[in-house]
């Protein structure tokens, strides 16, 4: 199975700040279609999870272009340029390059 | 509006079944593969079984082989997981998702499932 190692595990950030996660995969997720399937995902408290970009830097509809994503084979990173206090919340990367699909283990975003 | 709404859920014990259901509306159902994951609590997301748009193409996660049944009916918009064999491990919230090639870009709310004797 592949493994997603996402650090850090937690990330407290001044509002008006920038944040990081990076998304480290154990093998390439570029796809046979050429494609490479890893998403971003955002779950608030007590929400179901939320998808903010897919196939690595593709923001999808409705979601402030503050976030943005780059990476590429194995390495990949979700940028958020400005923090706002609606960021809180745990966010995963995803893989649907091949089965099974898998996730990382969470970063939580918090306020300082 | 996309939306996706699981129902089913609730206490069941250990070697019990369940059937969860998602019952989906705001787009064309039959033209989409879709999804089912679980979150235990406390925990982070796991994939648990894939569907094709025409019900002809399944897979499942390892844990869950054998004991697990995705399956959809088109003309009523609705994704089915039948459980059996339930586990302490199963507990968790059940989320279904739409998959438009290799992407979850919906999900709905939830349903929790809880396995206890």
């Amino acid at each position: 199975d592949i493994v997603l190692t996402q650090t850090p595990p937690s990330s407290p950030v001044t509002l008006g700040q920038p944040a990081s996660i990076s998304c480290r995969s154990s093998e390439s997720l570029v796809h046979s279609d050429g494609n490479t399937y890893l998403h971003w995902l955002q779950q608030r408290p007590g929400q179901a999870p939320r998808l903010l970009i897919y196939k690595i830097s593709n923001r999808f509809s409705g979601v402030p272009d503050r976030f943005s994503g780059s990476g590429a084979g194995t390495d990949f990173t979700l940028k958020i340029s400005r923090v706002e206090a609606e960021d809180v919340g745990v966010y995963y990367c995803t893989q649907a390059s091949q089965f099974p699909y898998t996730f990382g283990q969470g970063t939580k975003l918090e306020i300082k | 509006d996309v939306q996706l709404l699981e129902s089913g859920g609730g206490l069941v014990q250990p070697g019990g079944s369940m059937r969860l259901s998602c019952a989906a509306s705001g787009f064309t159902f039959r033209t989409y593969a879709m999804n089912w994951f679980r979150q235990a609590p406390g925990k982070g997301l796991e994939w648990v079984a894939v569907i094709g748009n025409t019900g002809e193409y399944t897979n499942y996660e390892d844990s869950v082989k054998g004991r697990f049944t995705i399956s959809r009916d088109n003309s009523k918009n609705t994704l089915y997981l039948q459980m059996s064999s339930l586990r302490a491990e199963d507990t968790g919230v059940y989320y279904c998702a739409r998959e438009p090639t290799g992407v979850f870009d919906h999900w709905g709310q939830g349903s929790l499932v809880t396995v206890s004797s």
